[in-house]
């Protein structure tokens, strides 16, 4: 079946610096990916949409400059927290779709990021 | 706007019970709906989906739910829980965008 690889599965990192989150589909070819930011006990937050070769499309109250997705290939989707704040810290969960919907939404096994 | 409501935060049950999570839906067109299952600070697994095929769909482990238009219900079911069951559970829309827009979830708490 569809396998989404998703790096780190936790990292902790100092308040200034960018953190860097990967999410690959291993055997697919992910024309669509989706960043989910999840908060404690709550559901998931749907952050941005990206599509291979295109700017992504971020969802209304995110900060597109603080959180950059790059999606520049089929396989492989980042997402960059820019000058991470402790309030950036949070559950960051990528999901990947291919282009015929044979694989429908497979999901990444999530990012802790704690900010300190 | 599609939207799902999750009727319950939190249900408990005893092993070898039967297990109901309540799920409500809302959509301007024939919705495709699912129903997955995250472990403590894992991913998402996909237990089922609906996408207007059978109204009655089988999941993984021993999993099922029914969508039923007339009520815009799709309660996820299961005849006798196990330990492992013990998760949180998402009831999922997509919408014509291909978003999927998640319910606020179900922590299912499964005694001995």
């Amino acid at each position: 079946g569809a396998v989404v690889s998703q790096h780190p599965s936790r990292v902790i990192c100092k308040s200034g610096t960018s953190v860097k989150i990967e999410c690959r589909s291993l055997d697919f070819q992910a024309t669509t990916m989706f960043w989910y930011r999840q908060f404690p006990k709550q559901s998931l937050m749907l952050m941005a949409t990206s599509n291979e070769g295109s700017k992504a499309t971020y969802e209304q109250g995110v900060e597109k400059d603080k959180f950059l997705i790059n999606h520049a290939s089929l396989t492989l989707s980042t997402l960059t927290v820019t000058s991470a704040h402790p309030e950036d810290s949070s559950f960051y969960i990528c999901s990947a779709r291919d282009a015929g919907y044979n694989y429908g939404y497979t999901f990444g096994s999530g990012t802790r990021l704690t900010v300190v | 706007a599609q939207s799902v409501t999750q009727l319950d935060s939190h249900v408990s049950v005893s092993e070898g019970t039967p297990v109901l999570l309540r799920c409500n839906y809302s959509s301007s067109y024939s919705p495709s709906l699912f129903w997955y299952v995250q472990h403590p600070n894992k991913g998402l697994q996909l237990l089922l989906k609906y996408t207007s095929a059978a109204t009655l769909v089988k999941g993984i482990n021993g999993f099922e739910a029914e969508f039923k238009k007339s009520e815009t219900s799709f309660h996820l079911t299961k005849p006798s829980a196990h330990m492992s069951d013990a998760a949180e559970y998402f009831c999922v829309v997509s919408d014509n965008t291909d978003k999927l827009i998640f319910g606020t979830g179900t922590r299912l708490q499964v005694f001995p």
